[in-house]
């Protein structure tokens, strides 16, 4: 049972570039979640997912995509790369609102 | 405002010490949620415990305890004879029917435990 799996685990970016982040759950969750996390600011909401189909804004979307096609997959889309955007991204998903959240093991992005 | 905060950014302790990681939050619901997380230096996150707002009876596991107090709205963390693999960064958060149902973090807490 792989949990949740976020690829690629590293990537460097130059300015402007674009890149998908990806992120596939085999738990049948239908939450899903990604967050970004910069040092000493603990972790902040990019976009969610109740379902697929269905997606919607957290804390800090502006410069990213999502879409959620299957159940599975909730891939993150990064379209003109800025190095304010260099981050540990993370990936999770929970079968219910309010239960603890399995995160994948991160992407670190660098943008340079 | 700040929804979740952990004051202390970074605490070093020697093996066998006892240590206590603080949470205090900020909410209006009645109904809420409070979660604890480890970050260990490998960068995975663990999820450690789950409370919610109507139960207030204090929870141990092992050597990880936990304080929940309404009055104070705080949800602290207690490691006892603590040891190097409890080394990392602890995040307390916080979820709310007002805000969705959705994780938000504390800024988290950097534990070094040494030997």
């Amino acid at each position: 049972n792989a949990g949740v799996t976020q690829t690629p685990k590293f990537r460097i970016l130059k300015i402007g570039q674009s890149m998908t982040l990806q992120c596939t759950q085999d738990m049948n969750h239908n939450y899903m979640y990604w967050y970004r996390q910069d040092p000493g600011m603990g972790l902040k909401l990019i976009y969610y997912s109740v379902g697929a189909g269905i997606t919607d804004k957290g804390e800090v979307p502006n410069g990213y995509n999502v879409s959620r096609s299957t159940t599975e997959d909730f891939p993150l889309r990064l379209e003109l790369a800025a190095p304010s955007q260099t981050s540990v991204y993370f990936c999770a998903s929970t079968q219910q609102e309010n239960y603890g959240y399995t995160f994948g093991s991160g992407t670190r992005l660098t943008v340079v | 405002a700040q929804k979740v905060t952990q004051a202390q950014t970074e605490i070093s302790v020697v093996e066998k010490e006892d240590v206590t990681l603080d949470c205090v939050y900020e909410t209006r619901d009645t109904t809420y949620y409070l979660f604890w997380y480890k970050q260990p230096p490998s960068g995975e996150l663990v999820f450690l415990i789950r409370r919610n707002s109507f139960d207030e009876q204090n929870e141990i596991s092992g050597r990880y305890s936990w304080n929940f107090q309404k009055s104070t709205s705080s949800f602290n963390f207690t490691i006892t004879a603590s040891q190097v693999v409890d080394s990392a960064v602890y995040f307390c958060a916080l979820s709310e029917v007002t805000y969705g149902n959705k994780l938000v973090f504390g800024a988290g807490t950097i534990l070094r435990v040494k030997s």
